[in-house]
Order: C-alpha cells, then sequence, then structure tokens
C-alpha cells in the first residue's frame, strides 16, 4: 500500500517556463512534507519542506503547496533551469507518531530543455 | 568534505558472501539510518537509530543487520548476500531536536550481488 504517491514517472519543460511536480498521500496523520533532489551518482537533496499548518511555502525559484483536504501537495519550480534536470522524490511524515520515518514516493524525473 | 560519507562507492559480489557497507558522518547528529532504493522505486528504511545504544528495525530489515560503532559510524552488513540485495544503498542522518524531519543523505553505495 503505497502511502505517498508520484503518479507521474517523468516531466519534461523548457527552460524558463514553469515546472509543477505533484505528489498525492493518503495517510491522514502526515503532518510533514518534504521535497528531495536527486542528481545521478550522488545522494537525495533537501529542498523544501512544509508543515500542515501552513498551505504554502516558498524559497527561491521554488514553492510548495499543500492542499490537505485533498491530501495533495505539488513543488512549483519557476522559471525552470536546465540545472534542474534530476529526479524529485516527495517524502512525508507523522510527527506525532513514528517520527523517525519518512515515507518516499517514487520519484518523479524532470527533464529541463534548453 | 562531504558531511555524510559512504564506503565502498560500488561493489560487486557473490551470493552468500558477507557485505559490510559503512557510514561515517561528520554533522554531529544522533539519528543515523540505512536506506535502500530499486530502481523505479523510492526509498524504502531498513534500520535506524536515535543514538548509540538505539537500533530499530525499518520496513526491509530482514536479511540485514546494522552496528552502531559510535555516533558518528553506522554499518550495514548482509550476513549472506543475495541477487534480490542488489540495489542503491542510502545512508542518512538527522538531527535530534528541531527539525529531525530533515534528513542528509550520503552518497550512496551501489550494489550487485551476482
Amino acid at each position: 500500500d503505497q502511502q505517498v504517491k508520484q503518479n507521474s514517472p517523468s516531466l519534461s519543460v523548457q527552460e524558463g517556463r514553469i515546472s509543477i511536480l505533484n505528489c498525492d498521500y493518503t495517510n491522514s496523520m502526515f503532518d510533514y512534507f518534504l521535497w528531495y533532489k536527486k542528481y545521478p551518482a550522488e545522494g537525495p537533496t533537501f529542498l523544501i519542506s512544509i508543515s500542515s499548518i501552513k498551505d504554502k511555502n516558498e524559497d527561491g525559484r521554488f514553492t510548495v503547496f499543500l492542499n490537505k483536504s485533498a491530501k495533495h501537495l505539488s513543488l512549483h519550480i519557476v522559471p525552470s533551469q536546465p540545472g534542474d534536470s534530476a529526479v524529485y522524490f516527495c517524502a512525508a511524515s507523522d510527527s506525532g507518531g513514528s517520527n523517525y520515518k519518512l515515507t518516499f514516493g517514487k520519484g518523479t524525473l524532470l527533464t529541463v530543455n534548453p | 568534505d562531504a558531511d555524510v560519507t559512504q564506503t565502498p562507492r560500488n561493489r560487486i559480489t557473490k551470493t552468500g558472501k558477507r557485505i559490510m557497507l559503512e557510514c561515517s558522518q561528520t554533522k554531529g547528529h544522533d539519528r543515523m539510518y540505512w536506506y535502500r532504493q530499486d530502481p523505479g522505486l523510492g526509498l524504502q528504511l531498513i534500520y535506524y537509530s536515535f543514538d548509540v545504544k538505539d537500533i530499530n528495525k525499518g520496513e526491509i530489515s530482514d536479511g540485514y543487520s546494522v552496528s552502531r560503532q559510535a555516533q558518528a559510524k553506522f554499518s550495514l552488513s548482509l550476513e549472506s548476500a543475495i541477487p534480490n540485495q542488489t540495489a542503491l544503498y542510502f545512508c542518512a542522518t538527522s538531527q535530534n531536536g528541531g527539525n529531525y524531519n530533515e534528513q542528509f543523505f550520503g552518497p550512496g553505495t551501489r550494489l550487485t550481488v551476482l
């Protein structure tokens, strides 16, 4: 049973345009969400996060939106750059319960074309 | 210098062999984790440790064991490797207080079991 779903295995966008990566979750106990970025031959690196008490968090070109009623979050990258090409993982945690554990989605490969 | 290092970076071994993957960190974090990633899948938690005396199983611990030799070192062992343990293995750390959700990953070890 996949609790964190990234239904798009891949996404291709043009440089300068917006990239929107989506993530759905099923566990209503999740209250903290993170996005990680992974380049080939490297470990995932933390990108941005959001607590369930917020519906938006912005950091430079990256914005994460959270829709709790729909159990959906999205990562917006504006403007997209070729260096953003990587696999993006959505992750979620239940801070009140198993606070050791991040549950990851399968990832979305973003390709930004020059 | 990298904050979380893993050795070896690549390893090819045969079925039945004992393998140890090592992880060291200079971040001063108490919490350490071992994950595996299979192609097309997200990261799955194998074991985690909140401090030197605390070791816990993750969701896929069968066939693996760990040792927390010091705050900075966390090793993963495959006592008798099998082909379906071929995967990319990541070590991660997080701090005990504050934003413990944010995990910092090593570069990964690619393990192939023939």
